[in-house]
């Protein structure tokens, strides 16, 4: 069975950092591209970050240069580091798997939470 | 960027109704088009992928259609089970969702 359990989150001040986990199981991990998407309260989706399984990262724009996705592939995890964290990236975070090419994202953690806050 | 435009934000239902929600790209994203539902406190759960093609465990009264810019997606007959959020998310560049569609009941 394919598990995502996310952990990591928590109550972080503006301009913190936090690093989120996802740890994978029930499939060849180091085989398939990862991605993070999150929902703020009372938003929609919004793609985060994704890593290939050859290690290629891609990010929003609006994120580029303060989160960094990676990925070990000996333990099955996925690692998205937020630094300069802002009020705005109050969410809740979701690892989720992209099932090769041509298909969406088929399996999803339950997600963490993210606030960022005074 | 390519943009996602769901159409509408809200709709209120009955169950058994037939029901269609939109979704439009800014530019031709050719098939490459999911459709996710998502209930609150949960994680979303793909329904559609190649604008057209079910996923696994997924009841067939879920259907969705269309390719370049124009897509969507139909449940046949509304169930109880069947109130919740509505994404399409396109991923022929990067990946973008829309808004997001709530199926409410009337």
């Amino acid at each position: 069975e394919v598990q995502l359990v996310e952990s990591g989150g928590g109550l972080v001040q503006p301009g913190g950092s936090l690093r989120l986990s996802c740890a994978a199981s029930g499939f060849t991990f180091s085989s398939d591209d990862m991605h993070w998407v999150r929902r703020a309260t009372g938003k929609g989706l919004e793609w985060v970050s994704a890593i290939t399984s050859a290690g290629d990262t891609y990010y929003a724009g609006s994120l580029k240069g303060r989160f960094t996705v990676s990925r070990e592939n000996a333990k099955n995890s996925l690692y998205l580091q937020m630094n300069s964290l802002r009020v705005e990236d109050t969410a809740v975070y979701y690892c989720t798997r992209k099932r090769g090419y041509g298909y969406a994202f088929d399996y999803w953690g339950q997600g963490t939470l993210v606030t960022v806050s005074s | 960027d390519i943009q996602m435009t769901q159409s509408p934000s809200t709709l209120s239902a009955s169950v058994g109704d037939r029901v269609t929600i939109t979704c439009r790209a800014s530019q031709s994203i050719s098939i490459w088009l999911a459709w996710y539902q998502q209930k609150p406190g949960k994680a979303p759960k793909l329904l559609i992928y190649k604008a057209s093609s079910l996923e696994s465990g997924v009841p067939s009264r879920f259907s969705g259609s269309g390719s370049g810019t124009e897509f969507t997606l139909t449940i046949s007959s509304l169930q109880p089970d069947d109130f919740a959020t509505y994404y399409c998310q396109q991923y022929d560049s990067y990946w973008t969702f829309g808004q997001g569609t709530k199926v409410e009941i009337k």
